[in-house]
């Protein structure tokens, strides 16, 4: 079965200051989301990427999905408190033949001001 | 537009009760999903469901559990005599479409079994 590895797992960064959360997947993705979570609410979307290579940015968050669609990573520049939260990868199997999505594990960022 | 709403927010329930969890999707969403957030585990998909249809129920427990999305009104999950097992957070995400449409999330009812 397809897994999601996100890395770091947790980060604390000083406000101001650019970080890169990564995830990896074991297998191709056909399609991969980030989500931020914060503590004991739902999940916001952010951005989907779909294609090899693409790229996407929304203010200060950049996202990118590698060539052979396996790993994607999200940027965030000049970061601020509201950015603090947990951050989620989910995607879709490939194949596309189903719309479960399957999440990794989560990357916890904390920004001190 | 409002977003995904889920109630209750909060469920306590003793050991043996039952849950009904509630979800009205987006307005113009026809595919509702639910998801279980355990603690110190990631989120996994349990059901997909389109109005009066079950597509796909491969993570849902196979006793206990069973998810509604009726003609009218919201889409319900139920579990049946609640064990500590149990207790989480449970997600609700609706989709207008299928594919590689966005997932939109509501806040989650958690569920605590004393």
């Amino acid at each position: 079965s397809q897994e999601l590895e996100q890395s770091p797992q947790s980060l604390i960064v000083q406000e101001g200051k650019n970080l890169t959360i990564n995830c990896t997947s074991s297998k191709t993705l056909y399609g991969l989301y980030w989500y931020k979570q914060k503590y004991g609410e739902g999940l916001i979307f952010l951005m989907m990427l779909q294609k090899g290579g693409e790229e996407k940015s929304h203010e200060k968050i950049t996202a990118k999905l590698d060539e052979k669609k396996q790993q994607s990573s999200l940027h965030i520049t000049a970061s601020q408190p509201s950015h603090a939260g947990i951050y989620l990868c989910g995607a879709l199997p490939a194949g596309g033949a189903t719309n479960k999505l399957i999440f990794g594990t989560g990357t916890l960022l904390a920004v001190q001001p | 537009n409002a977003g995904v709403m889920q109630n209750p927010r909060h469920l306590v329930r003793r050991r043996g009760q039952e849950a009904r969890l509630r979800c009205s999707p987006m307005k113009g969403h026809s595919h509702v999903y639910w998801y279980r957030q355990l603690p110190e585990e990631g989120l996994k998909f349990m059901v997909y469901l389109q109005k009066e249809n079950i597509i796909d129920e491969s993570g849902m427990p196979k006793e206990r559990f069973s998810a509604e999305f009726p003609k009218e009104g919201p889409s319900i999950l139920r579990i049946q005599q609640v064990v500590r097992g149990d207790s989480a957070a449970y997600f609700c995400a609706s989709s207008p479409l299928t594919g590689t449409d966005t997932q939109y999330f509501g806040p989650g009812t958690r569920l605590t079994v004393l």
